[in-house]
């Protein structure tokens, strides 16, 4: 199994502020038919079901604010909100989509400092 | 607009069995493979398994593998979820989730507590 592996488990940023969540993936996993990165980011705010944000590491989901960025290859990710805004306390969740089972990380809770 | 509603939990003592359905709108059901994803209280997301289009292939988690059945119905573009042999550590919200590789349409959760 791919294992996901975030950091870090929580952060706290000031409005305004950037925040930067990395997640490593325990091998490749590059689809080599495009070229793309199987990794998608997620949002969860409390009582909520997760909302897809990025796709193949970088896609912005449509109506996703453009302040939502993901990067990344080979097998180190991140996802960065470049100015933090109090709508955007949740926990975030990267996922690997190169195979079964479909692994998670464990999460990062965004927090306002 | 792609709409997924989940049923059927509830409390369970542990051993026993439940059938949990996702109801399936605003998408043409049997061209898209469907999960169930799983999060336990104040937990992560734990995917539980997949199942292609046309219900002839099946992935599970170690976890649930040999307990848990997911199966489709095209017809009433419902997806289930058979959960027997029920343990403690299976109490979570359960998800389903449409396949893009990625999911971007996800239900609401139904929750399953299995208690004595």
């Amino acid at each position: 199994d791919i294992v996901m592996t975030q950091s870090p488990d929580s952060l706290a940023v000031s409005l305004g502020e950037m925040a930067t969540i990395n997640c490593k993936s325990s091998q490749s996993i590059l689809d080599s038919s495009n070229n793309k990165q199987c990794l998608a980011w997620y949002q969860q705010k409390p009582g909520q079901s997760p909302k897809l944000l990025i796709s193949w590491a970088s896609t912005r989901e449509s109506g996703v604010p453009d302040r939502f960025s993901g990067s990344g290859s080979a097998t180190d990710f991140t996802l960065t909100i470049s100015s933090l805004q109090a709508e955007d306390v949740a926990v975030y969740y990267c996922q690997q989509y190169y195979n079964t089972p479909r692994t998670f990380g464990q999460g990062t809770k965004v927090e306002i400092k | 607009q792609v709409q997924l509603v989940e049923s059927g939990g509830g409390v369970v003592q542990p051993g026993r069995s439940l059938r949990l359905s996702c109801a399936a709108s605003g998408f043409t059901f049997s061209i898209y493979g469907l999960h169930w994803v799983r999060q336990a209280p104040g937990k992560g997301l734990e995917w539980v398994a997949l199942i292609s289009p046309d219900g002839n292939t099946e992935y599970y988690a170690d976890s649930v593998k040999g307990r848990f059945t997911i199966s489709r119905d095209n017809s009433k573009n419902t997806l289930y979820l058979q959960m027997n042999s029920l343990r403690a550590e299976d109490t979570a919200v359960y998800y389903c989730a449409k396949d893009d590789g990625y999911s971007n349409n996800w239900g609401q959760g139904t929750l399953v507590t299995v208690s004595s």
